[in-house]
């Protein structure tokens, strides 16, 4: 039972490039997240799905862009990446909701340089 | 702009002893409350869920919830150097978003 994973799980790119991070359940939830994670800020929304092909902002969406045209696959783009991008970024999935349970996967450690 | 406090810490707790982390939210109108517990360099992990006021109980820990003053708190009873990681908090709020605390810090020392 994989549950949910993220690939890749470390990533250094350069200022301006485009990089995509991918996240794959297995469980059939509806609902899938993308947050980021640093240090002082905790978890921080960047977008989220209640289906596929449904898709919606969350408290930090600039620079990013999302697509869900699977269930099971949410991949989060950085279509030109700045330095403050730099952090962690962990995917999630719920069954019942926005604001119920969520999994998270591994995360990926991504820097920009 | 809805919040969700918790003191960032390190509470430090010696081994088997009880360890007390609090929440306080903003929103009177907040339905679901969460525990998840990070250790370092990894993922959050769903300890805990409370949605009515009073306690819930599962093994060494309990969650209290109390929404007239809008906090909710997670113990952890003979505390283990294991439980030692961040106590992220999180609360469904009135528009079905959930909202994070920044996380508690615990160590527990042998």
């Amino acid at each position: 039972d994989a549950g949910i994973t993220q690939s890749p799980r470390y990533k250094i790119t350069e200022t301006g490039r485009q990089v995509t991070l991918m996240c794959h359940q297995t469980w059939s939830h509806s609902y899938m997240f993308w947050y980021r994670q640093d240090l002082g800020h905790g978890l921080r929304l960047i977008y989220y799905s209640a289906a596929a092909d449904i898709t919606d902002k969350g408290e930090v969406p600039d620079g990013y862009v999302v697509s869900r045209s699977k269930t099971e696959n949410f991949p989060l783009t950085l279509e030109s990446a700045t330095r403050s991008q730099t952090s962690v970024y962990f995917c999630a999935s719920s069954e019942q909701g926005t604001y119920n349970e969520q999994f998270f996967g591994p995360g990926t450690r991504l820097t920009v340089l | 702009q809805k919040e969700v406090e918790q003191n960032s810490g390190p509470l430090s707790v010696p081994e088997g002893a009880i360890a007390s982390l609090n929440c306080t939210y903003s929103d009177r109108g907040s339905q679901s409350f969460f525990w998840y517990r990070q250790y370092s360099g990894k993922s959050p992990e769903l300890i805990m869920f409370i949605y009515s006021n009073g306690d819930k109980e599962d093994g060494r820990f309990t969650a209290q919830l109390n929404k007239a003053s809008q906090y909710v708190s997670l113990l952890i009873r003979d505390s283990q150097p294991s439980d030692s990681a961040t106590y992220l908090c999180a609360v469904g709020d009135s528009n079905y978003q959930l909202i994070w605390g920044a996380g508690t810090k615990l160590i527990i020392k042998p």
